[in-house]
């Protein structure tokens, strides 16, 4: 039973293009929702996180986008660099903080020069 | 550097032979962690600790073991592991209080 379900399962986009992967999320005790970016090689590493209170959060050119009322949040990169070329992961997490931190199934981002 | 450390990087076993992977954090965090990655499945929660002593099963715990004697330490431990725990192992640690969770460098495990 996945919780959260993340699309597409891989992305390919050109440089300076906007790769935009979906989660959805099933649990309305989640009340926090982070992304992860992992290089190959590397363990996930938080790029940004979001609470349901607000609909949007802009970090550089990474933005998250949140719709409580669907149960859907999505990552979107503006500007995409061949650097952003990784596997990305959505995750929730419930009231009581990430003790029990739920993951998407990850999508890898291909960024061609 | 803050960091978490896994041991081994990589490891080869076979069917039945325990085996110990440990984990260690210099951030002085209370919360541990230990998750499994498996292709097209995401990361999935097999154990956690909120503090030294202190220890609960996430999501696909069958098969591990954990212990939490020190804050900085938190080994899984597989008493006798099948090809079916073939996978790619992370630690993962934060501080009580936060939600950002800092991932070891993983740990990739065939069992034959």
């Amino acid at each position: 039973q996945q919780q959260v379900k993340q699309s597409p399962q891989s992305l390919i986009v050109q440089k300076g293009g906007i790769p935009i992967i979906n989660c959805a999320y099933e649990n309305t005790a989640f009340d926090y929702f982070p992304w992860y970016q992992q290089f190959p090689g590397k363990g996930p590493a938080l790029l940004i996180a979001i609470r349901p209170d607000v609909s949007e959060k802009k970090e550089g050119r990474f933005t998250i986008s949140f719709n409580k009322s669907a149960k859907q949040f999505s990552l979107h990169i503006m500007d995409s660099q061949p650097g952003d070329s990784a596997t990305y992961f959505c995750a929730a997490a419930g009231m009581q903080g990430a003790q029990k931190l739920v993951f998407g199934q990850g999508t890898r981002l291909t960024i061609n020069p | 550097e803050a960091q978490v450390t896994q041991n081994p990087r990589y490891l080869i076993t076979v069917t039945g032979k325990k085996l110990t992977v440990t984990c260690s954090q210099n951030m002085n965090h209370e919360y541990m962690s230990w998750y499994r990655q498996d292709p097209g499945l995401g990361l999935r929660q097999i154990y956690y600790s909120m503090n030294v002593e202190v220890t609960d099963k996430g999501d696909v715990p069958e098969g591990y073991k954990v212990s939490r004697k020190e804050k900085r330490n938190f080994p899984l431990i597989l008493e006798s592991p099948s090809p079916n725990q073939t996978s790619l192992y992370f630690c993962a640690s934060r501080p009580s209080g936060r939600n950002r969770q800092f991932f070891g460098p993983g740990t990739r495990l065939t069992v034959l």
